[in-house]
Order: structure tokens, then C-alpha cells, then sequence
């Protein structure tokens, strides 16, 4: 079965650094792209950018361009998004999914997100 | 960015019924590849969203044939023909097409 397996809730204050996982298993992790998508709770969803697992190819949605980075380590299947400096509008649940072309490039495996808080 | 917007914002269903949602985006969808790269997907509270339908109108594996999709260019929608318990949630469109890729605002189904 496909799965994406995400890192657990973190609480952080203003300023501090993150990092988030998301780890494929049950395909070949370097054959797809993974995107994260951002969700405020109670609000809808943001599409925030995609990695090719196999080059680490990335597009940014340029509204969180330069603001997170996304990256992947194929040696363990494991995508990745993170912050250089939190700021509490940065609370929120992320997803990790996976794309793929033949699926309309539609996100068609989630993961079961990762909530972050940020506060001081 | 291309705006997509739905509409109704909610929708009160009574079980058994049909129900439709419709989504229409700021530009055409139609990538130069030839393809439409719009789907829907479904969140029930507390999880994450699950794709239902991608390229206008191909259900993806295991979604029930009561959902269904339809629509062309700019105009689409969603239809579910008998609103099963299991249906409530929040529903978004989201396009593929072009960069970034952005989703409809989502529109909430529940049970009437």
C-alpha cells in the first residue's frame, strides 16, 4: 500500500528553525514528485510547492518562495520542508502527497499531516 | 495565480439526494499538453484531503460511481448522485495546469 508517513506535532517559538519529514513507502519514492500543502485551521487549502523525488527537481508556489525549503533524500525515502525562522503565521497543519502525471498531477496519496505551532 | 471559485460555499443535503458543486477557475485549464488537469477531493474533519476525481472527470481508485465529474475550459463540476453519511465534509476543486497549482476556497456538504 501506498503510504506517506509525516513527523509529529511540533510547538515552536517565533524565530526558531524546523524541519518536517514525510516518508513514501510502498512505491518507488524516486519515481514521483511529493508537494506540501498548507492548511490554517478552519481555513482551505494552499498549495506551497513540489520536489521530483529522482532529481530534486523543485517548484515553489512563489507566495512561500524563499519563505520554506523543500527537499528530499532519496537514500530513505524521505521528503522534507523547513524553515530557516518561524513566525507564528506559520501555524498551521502541513500535508505532505504525492503527484503523479498519470493521476492528472492531482495529489492522490496524502499523508496524515503534521501540525505546527508556533508561539511564544 | 489562476483563482478557482465554488460554488454554493455550503450545502445542506438531505441522504439519498443528489447534490452538485460547481467550480469555475480565472483562466482556461486546458494545458498545452491537451489535457484539462482539474480534480476534486474530499476532507471529513480531522483528516486529510482524499483525491476523488482528477482530469475533469476520472474517478480515482476505489471512489464510489456516485461521484462524478464533468465540465470543460473554465466551467466544472461535481455531482454525487445519492448523498451517502460518509459524504459530509468539505469539498475543493483544485487546478494542475498552471503554476502554482491553487484550490477552489471548498465548499462544505451537510446533512440537511
Amino acid at each position: 500500500d501506498v503510504q506517506l508517513a509525516q513527523s509529529g506535532a511540533e510547538v515552536k517559538k517565533p524565530g526558531e528553525s524546523l524541519r518536517i519529514s514525510c516518508k513514501g513507502s510502498g512505491y518507488n519514492f524516486n519515481s514521483y514528485w511529493i508537494g506540501w500543502v498548507r492548511q490554517v485551521p478552519g481555513k482551505g487549502l494552499d498549495w506551497m510547492g513540489l520536489i521530483y523525488a529522482g532529481d530534486s527537481q523543485t517548484r515553489y508556489n512563489p507566495s512561500f518562495q524563499g519563505q520554506v525549503t523543500i527537499s528530499v533524500d532519496k537514500s530513505t525515502s524521505t521528503a522534507f520542508l523547513q524553515w530557516s525562522s518561524l513566525k507564528a503565521s506559520d501555524s498551521a497543519i502541513y500535508y505532505c502527497a504525492r503527484h503523479k502525471y498519470s493521476s492528472g498531477w492531482s495529489p492522490d496519496y496524502w499523508g496524515q499531516g503534521t501540525p505546527v505551532i508556533v508561539s511564544s | 495565480d489562476i483563482v478557482m471559485t465554488q460554488t454554493p460555499l455550503s450545502s445542506p443535503v438531505a441522504l439519498g439526494q443528489p447534490a452538485s458543486i460547481s467550480c469555475r477557475s480565472s483562466q482556461s485549464l486546458v494545458h498545452s499538453d491537451g489535457n484539462t488537469y482539474l480534480s476534486w477531493l474530499h476532507q471529513r474533519p480531522g483528516q486529510p484531503p482524499r483525491l476523488l476525481i482528477y482530469k475533469i472527470s476520472s474517478r480515482f481508485s476505489g471512489v464510489p460511481d456516485r461521484f462524478s465529474g464533468s465540465g470543460a475550459g473554465t466551467d466544472f463540476t461535481l455531482k454525487i448522485s445519492r448523498v451517502e453519511g460518509e459524504d459530509v465534509g468539505v469539498y475543493y476543486c483544485m487546478q494542475a495546469t498552471h503554476f502554482p497549482y491553487t484550490f477552489g476556497q471548498g465548499t462544505s456538504l451537510e446533512i440537511k
